[in-house]
């Protein structure tokens, strides 16, 4: 298994334009999970997903942010307008279930100037 | 809301030495613990994943305990090596919230 995938690894961009990162599930997972990490205040959930169900999104820090899951292979978390705060790492991860193990992706390292 | 404390925050140690990763939560109510390893700018690997009906997991040189009860996991990395150096974070589970600790630093020195 390829594990769960994210793109763009990288993402420089400027303050008021918009981002997308995306992300691609385990195959077979069906609980989908957004991260951030900052130094300040470390890994912290954004998003959480149940059958391409957002069921969780308490954690997303502002109307700036969205996230869909059209299916149960693919889901994206947009920022806009981006803001030199936003400057983190964004993980996905995926689970075969809720309170399964979770299986993180590589990461999104987002810079906004 | 869960709390997860790592203690300490970084450690430096000489090859061979065995390593002791404290982690402590305040809500006892887990479904289970995973520790992972992250290397500089890389993402998180998971390394055991203890039930909450489990007192302790087991994976080569390493060995995670956990006492629910009294809010405490440790990790065991037996016969430290160079290649252990790397940032470690616990994280409990609740309902299907992973709640983090900010993670131990652990440098060993060859």
């Amino acid at each position: 298994d390829a594990g769960v995938i994210q793109s763009p690894r990288h993402e420089v961009t400027e303050m008021g334009q918009e981002v997308t990162l995306r992300c691609k599930p385990i195959s077979g997972h069906n609980s989908l999970f957004w991260y951030r990490q900052t130094m300040m205040r470390g890994l912290e959930l954004l998003i959480y997903f149940n059958n391409n169900v957002p069921i969780d999104d308490s954690g997303m820090p502002e109307d700036r942010f969205s996230a869909k899951m059209p299916n149960a292979s693919f889901s994206t978390l947009k920022i806009q307008p981006s803001e030199p705060r936003d400057s983190a790492v964004y993980f996905c991860a995926s689970t075969a279930g809720p309170s399964n193990e979770q299986y993180f992706g590589p990461g999104t390292r987002l810079t906004v100037t | 809301k869960q709390e997860v404390t790592q203690i300490p925050a970084a450690l430096s140690v000489p090859e061979g030495e065995n390593l002791v990763l404290n982690c402590s939560f305040t809500d006892s109510a887990i479904y289970n613990l995973q520790w992972f390893r992250q290397d500089p700018g890389k993402g998180l690997t998971s390394l055991l994943l203890i039930q909450s009906s489990q007192r302790e997991q087991t994976s080569g040189r390493l060995n995670a305990s956990l006492d629910k009860s009294s809010g405490r996991s440790t990790l065991y990395i037996a016969a430290s090596q160079p290649g252990d150096s790397a940032t470690y974070l616990c994280a409990a589970l609740n309902d299907y919230k992973l709640s983090f600790g900010a993670g131990t630093t652990v440098t060993v020195r060859a």
